[in-house]
């Protein structure tokens, strides 16, 4: 079965400090894609990392794949509150299947 | 450069009725995915096309769902007879090649009484 798993599921945290989300998925694939939704808005892409030991950072957001894991990180950097929002990972598997994590609420408190 | 336009942005119906979705994707972009959202079942694709050929429509709940894409520029999603578990945002994006990062419309809410 073809499955990716967050987590955590809710993550609260003050300003200033650091986290990191999870992603792992359950067979090959080395495309993954990580996503920001803001409460009853659209998607906005944020990385696409298309190979083992990639890794991109916009602003205080980096994003890591280690697909002989089959993991990717969301790393977060002294938080801001601007950074409330939900994250969702997503995984091209083999076989043209897209599959979205539950994602990630993220919620930070000044 | 105008982003995925999906309309109409709010739709309000009665069961049993037919519902029309539409979407025009980003001019160029070779593939494009509508996805339904819901508190309970959260992101869910429902099918994808590339190059207006429908590849993987595994999600499509059920023979009351269909999609269709004419052409570049034009996507349908049709929900015939539709029910109160319907009731969702109905996503539609688009990407220029596989790899792409997908760029999402506003979306669709509806509500089936």
């Amino acid at each position: 079965e073809l499955k990716v798993e967050q987590n955590p599921l809710f993550l609260s945290m003050q300003e200033g400090k650091n986290y990191t989300i999870y992603c792992n998925y359950s067979t090959t694939s080395d495309r993954l894609y990580w996503y920001r939704q803001d409460p009853g808005k659209s998607l906005e892409s944020l990385f696409v990392l298309l190979s083992n030991g990639a890794v991109k950072q916009e602003g205080r957001l980096m994003a890591s794949l280690d697909t002989k894991a089959r993991l990717s990180t969301l790393h977060i950097t002294a938080a801001v509150h601007d950074l409330s929002a939900t994250y969702f990972c997503a995984v091209f598997f083999y076989g043209n299947k897209l599959v979205f994590g539950a994602g990630t609420i993220l919620r930070v408190k000044s | 450069d105008a982003g995925v336009i999906q309309s109409p942005r709010h739709e309000v119906t009665e069961m049993g009725q037919e519902v029309t979705l539409r979407c025009k994707p980003i001019s160029g972009h070779d593939y494009l995915f509508w996805y339904r959202q819901t508190m309970m079942r959260g992101l869910e694709l429902l099918i994808y096309f590339n190059n207006n050929v429908p590849i993987d429509d595994s999600g499509m709940p059920e023979d009351r769902f269909s999609a269709k894409m004419p052409n570049a520029s034009f996507s349908t999603l049709k929900i015939q007879p539709s029910e109160p578990r319907d009731s969702a945002v109905y996503f539609c994006a688009s990407t220029g090649g596989v790899t792409g990062p997908q760029h999402f419309g506003d979306g669709t809410r509806l509500s089936i009484l």
